[in-house]
């Protein structure tokens, strides 16, 4: 298994800018989710999904979209990128139900500049 | 809204001293508790989780928890820290009986180990 994986590793954006950030994972998890880690902060979820056509907006989901048609795969999608959201992101799948043990995995992340 | 705290923001520490992180989380309910680390350009990982029964609950690499419901606290501990322990650890809750897929991070502690 790969696990989740995320791809770029790395991107440099202009304001302005759109790009899709990709997740995928090979667990046949049913939940995923994009969180965004910013120093001093930790980690703030930006949207989550429970099943393929399902999504949700977490803590801090402006500036942000997604959408979920496979049950593997999660893309973000930042719609006019600011520097503000200059942040590294975190993508994380679990199985899905079940009780509150149920542990998430983390893709390696992408690390977003934006100028 | 819930929160968690973690109040040590930088820690330094030489081989073989004691380690304790503090985590203190705002909810009366349910709670399930999660301590994450970040190794160096590594995604995070689990190291131990609590949901119920034995408040002292053991991870890997000899790290442990103490849930303390009285004081809304889950302090990770080890006893001799070692220098490949170096990592961002997080703190992480959720809340109720079933999985959510949602995780709320505390603001994260770097803990640099001096050889």
């Amino acid at each position: 298994n790969a696990g989740v994986t995320q791809t770029p590793k790395f991107q440099v954006l202009k304001t302005g800018q759109s790009m899709t950030l990709q997740c995928a994972q090979d667990m046949n998890h049913e939940y995923m989710s994009w969180y965004r880690q910013d120093p001093g902060m930790g980690l703030r979820l930006i949207h989550y999904s429970v099943g393929a056509g399902i999504t949700d907006q977490g803590e801090v989901p402006n500036g942000y979209n997604v959408s979920r048609s496979t049950t593997e795969d999660f893309p973000l999608r930042l719609l006019s990128a600011a520097p503000s959201q200059t942040s590294v992101y975190f993508c994380a799948s679990s199985y899905g139900g079940g009780s509150a043990q149920v542990e998430q995995f983390f893709g390696p992340g992408t690390r977003l500049t934006v100028l | 809204a819930q929160s968690v705290s973690q109040h040590n923001h930088h820690v330094i520490l030489s081989e073989a001293a004691s380690l304790e992180l503090g985590c203190n989380y705002s909810y009366g309910g349910t709670v399930n508790l999660f301590w994450y680390v970040q190794y160096p350009g590594q995604h995070l990982q689990l190291l131990l989780k609590y949901f119920s029964g034995d408040p002292l609950v053991k991870g890997i690499k000899g790290f442990e928890a103490e849930f303390i419901k009285s004081k809304f606290s889950f302090n990770l501990r080890k006893p001799s820290v070692q220098w490949s322990d170096t990592a961002e650890y997080f703190c992480a809750v959720t809340h109720g009986s079933s999985n959510t897929g949602k995780l709320i991070f505390g603001q994260g502690t770097t803990l640099q180990v001096k050889p």
